[in-house]
């Protein structure tokens, strides 16, 4: 897919900054939502997810919020340190749909101490 | 709770060697199993799925197969490897029903010379 030949977007914030990382998708249908984050050299690893039932969900230090209106989810991780340094996917899938999860082309955090 | 193999962690192989790529999921029966393949610095490219004993699914075509001879076992091979078949592979399960949640293994690194 597109997503994948294309180099990572790059978002830098200064540690104990709030970061807010974009995700649009395409699919109306979608209806379950998650967020992945991937450190380097490592598999991604769950951190939150909502369903379109919902407009906002938070967990530790990160809130998902979703606006199905213009198709568009956001991670914001509340007061960032060196530890988040990472690539963020967004991931959505859609009732009655085929088992496969459709990926976004993933952000790269860079936290500065 | 569930947990997730993959070996080995890396491998450096000539080209036209053969290829055999195992990830393993305990704690769970019936899962959806997946291979992706992920460039340095891109996105995640779907290789194959599976929902049962001996179901793969392919979505690109490519000098690679899959098999799945036992519920909780996938494995990732090649009989004859390509310099561009390098890259970062990552198996994921999930619940059979749908997909939504992946949960993903902590990857191969292939580099092929």
């Amino acid at each position: 897919g597109e997503s994948v030949g294309l180099h990572l977007p790059t978002l830098s914030v200064q540690e104990g900054d709030n970061s807010i990382i974009n995700c649009a998708y395409s699919n109306s249908a979608s209806d379950y939502f998650i967020w992945y984050k991937q450190e380097s050299g490592k598999g991604p690893q769950f951190i939150i997810d909502i369903r379109s039932n919902m407009d906002k969900r938070q967990g530790q230090r990160v809130t998902v919020l979703l606006n199905k209106t213009v198709k568009h989810l956001s991670l914001q991780i509340a007061a960032t340190q060196p530890g988040d340094s990472a690539v963020y996917f967004c991931a959505e899938t859609s009732a009655g749909g085929s088992y496969i999860p459709t990926f976004g082309r993933g952000t790269s955090l860079i936290v500065h101490p | 709770s569930q947990t997730i193999h993959q070996w080995p962690a890396t491998l450096v192989q000539p080209v036209g060697s053969p290829l055999s790529l195992e990830c393993t999921v305990e704690g769970t029966s019936n899962p959806n199993l997946y291979w992706y393949r992920q460039a340095a610095g891109r996105g995640l490219q779907l290789l194959f799925y599976s929902v049962g004993i001996g179901q793969i699914s392919s979505e690109v075509p490519q000098n690679l197969s899959a098999s799945r001879p036992q519920d909780r076992q996938f494995i990732l091979s090649s009989k004859k490897l390509l310099l561009s078949d390098s890259g970062f592979y990552l198996c994921a399960w999930s619940e059979l029903r749908r997909g939504e949640t992946q949960y993903f293994g902590p990857g191969t690194r292939l580099l092929v010379l």
